[in-house]
């Protein structure tokens, strides 16, 4: 069965750079949500979109903007990164608004030096 | 103090040990309760879903609500070395966008 996509897998940026991540949702899953997690810590909550418009908001900083486009892939962008930056972003996707399943890709492990 | 409190362990067992683990919460709001298994550099992935109280079986695994104490567990039996990965409690409510808040995770090792 087809599952998440992310990409990059890995990614090595400095401090003072930008980072972009794309996440390829499961087909005909049209919610997508974006988790961080840190060395040695749980998933934390970041961002939601569902039919393409901003649905949630968490703990997101305002360096970090995302969008969700027409073939609901989304992507994350990340500016002006810092090395508290550097963590594990899931992409998790669900078959609607509302449902409890999310099935999260592999994630992308960037690292800030 | 977190909305979802779990053990971090680590925790190992002898192959075939009945396992438990909990999670404690504070949010009346939380209506479903997950276990994710999360393996080394993987995403989580998702075990066993619950909603309101009771009890779900899937197999080797069952878990539990009991939402008059804010607590849920969940029980693997005749655990195996492949059962070994760091298991995570996530809760969400029932409105609206599904954000889960995720338990630290309990990191749990089989022994054969």
């Amino acid at each position: 069965a087809a599952g998440v996509i992310q990409s990059p897998r890995h990614l090595i940026k400095e401090k003072r750079e930008t980072a972009t991540l794309k996440c390829y949702p499961i087909p005909r899953h049209d919610t997508v949500y974006w988790y961080q997690q840190g060395p040695g810590q749980d998933p934390q909550f970041l961002i939601s979109f569902y039919e393409k418009m901003q649905s949630d908001k968490g703990s997101i900083p305002d360096r970090f903007s995302a969008q969700q486009f027409s073939d609901y892939h989304s992507e994350l962008n990340m500016s002006s990164l810092e090395l508290g930056d550097s963590a594990l972003y899931f992409c998790a996707s669900s078959p609607g608004f509302g449902s409890y399943e999310q099935y999260f890709g592999p994630g992308t492990r960037l690292t800030v030096t | 103090q977190k909305e979802v409190e779990q053990d971090p362990g680590p925790l190992s067992v002898p192959e075939g040990a009945i396992v438990s683990l909990n999670c404690t919460y504070s949010n009346s709001a939380f209506q479903y309760f997950m276990w994710y298994r999360q393996y080394s550099r993987k995403g989580p992935e998702l075990l066993m879903y619950t909603y309101s109280s009771g009890n779900k079986e899937d197999g080797r695994f069952t878990a539990q609500v009991d939402k008059s104490s804010k607590y849920i567990s969940l029980f693997i039996r005749d655990s195996q070395p492949s059962d070994s990965a760091t298991y995570l409690c996530a809760m969400s409510g029932d409105q609206g966008a599904q954000k889960l808040v995720f338990g630290q995770g309990t990191r749990l090792t089989i022994n054969p």
